[in-house]
């Protein structure tokens, strides 16, 4: 089955910590999907990472990094120097290719991130 | 034009009223979604739209109609709604259902 943990729930960091949300997903497919999302207090969804299940290769986007190892199904995410406006909920996402999955987004339970000034 | 744009931003309606959420998008996609999500809880899928026809309902229940008139517009009529449900709905767009999904801002609606 399908399924996506981030365990941990709240985050709090104090202002240019480093720190690193957690993903661990599960599927019986080969071809899948990753997905990072941040939710700020305002509400939308902000997109910012999709990776595919062939590229293993780690991504840099400023001070965000993504860590993906299919050997231990992890897809986890690194704020380097944090800073108040990172404070928001971030989920992972696992979208399947599977003809019957409608790639469907299966969410994970969100990791709310505090940064304290 | 990047933006899945949502109106009303906030929404207060009674039990009997009857309401439309709508969503607007102009990159082209030919995927649309409707998302329910309570507080402290992930989005929660109700609806896709793929090319204009329903493909996906999520057993959600009647007093929630889905409308898709064009490939940019999406809407949501709400009739007889609960106050439990009172959340954060969201609309989103693909290119094509299940890739690079983009979600606009949202529509907190209040039932009283």
């Amino acid at each position: 089955a399908q399924k996506v943990t981030q365990a941990q729930t709240e985050i709090s960091v104090v202002e240019k910590e480093d720190v690193t949300l957690d993903c661990v997903y599960e599927t019986r497919d080969t071809t899948y999907y990753l997905f990072w999302y941040k939710q700020p207090p305002s509400g939308e969804l902000v997109f910012l990472i999709r990776r595919n299940s062939f590229d293993e290769q780690n991504e840099i986007s400023g001070r965000y990094s993504w860590n993906f190892q299919k050997s231990t199904s992890s897809f986890n995410f690194t704020i380097t120097a944090s800073q108040v406006v990172d404070s928001a909920v971030y989920f992972c996402a696992l979208s399947e290719a599977a003809m019957d999955s409608n790639y469907q987004l299966i969410w994970g339970a969100g990791t709310k991130l505090i940064i304290k000034p | 034009d990047t933006e899945v744009t949502q109106t009303p931003k906030h929404l207060v309606m009674g039990m009997t009223n009857k309401k439309s959420l709508k969503c607007e998008q102009h990159m082209g996609h030919r995927a649309m979604y409707w998302y329910k999500q309570k507080a402290k809880k992930p989005p929660e899928l109700m609806f896709v739209y793929s090319y204009e026809k329903l493909s996906i309902n999520e057993s959600v229940p009647s007093r929630f109609s889905p409308e898709c008139p064009n490939s940019s517009l999406l809407n949501l009529h709400l009739h007889a709604l609960q106050p439990e449900d009172s959340a954060l709905y969201l609309c989103a767009s693909s290119q094509v259902q299940g890739y690079g999904y983009t979600f606009g801002s949202g529509t907190r609606l209040t039932v009283v």
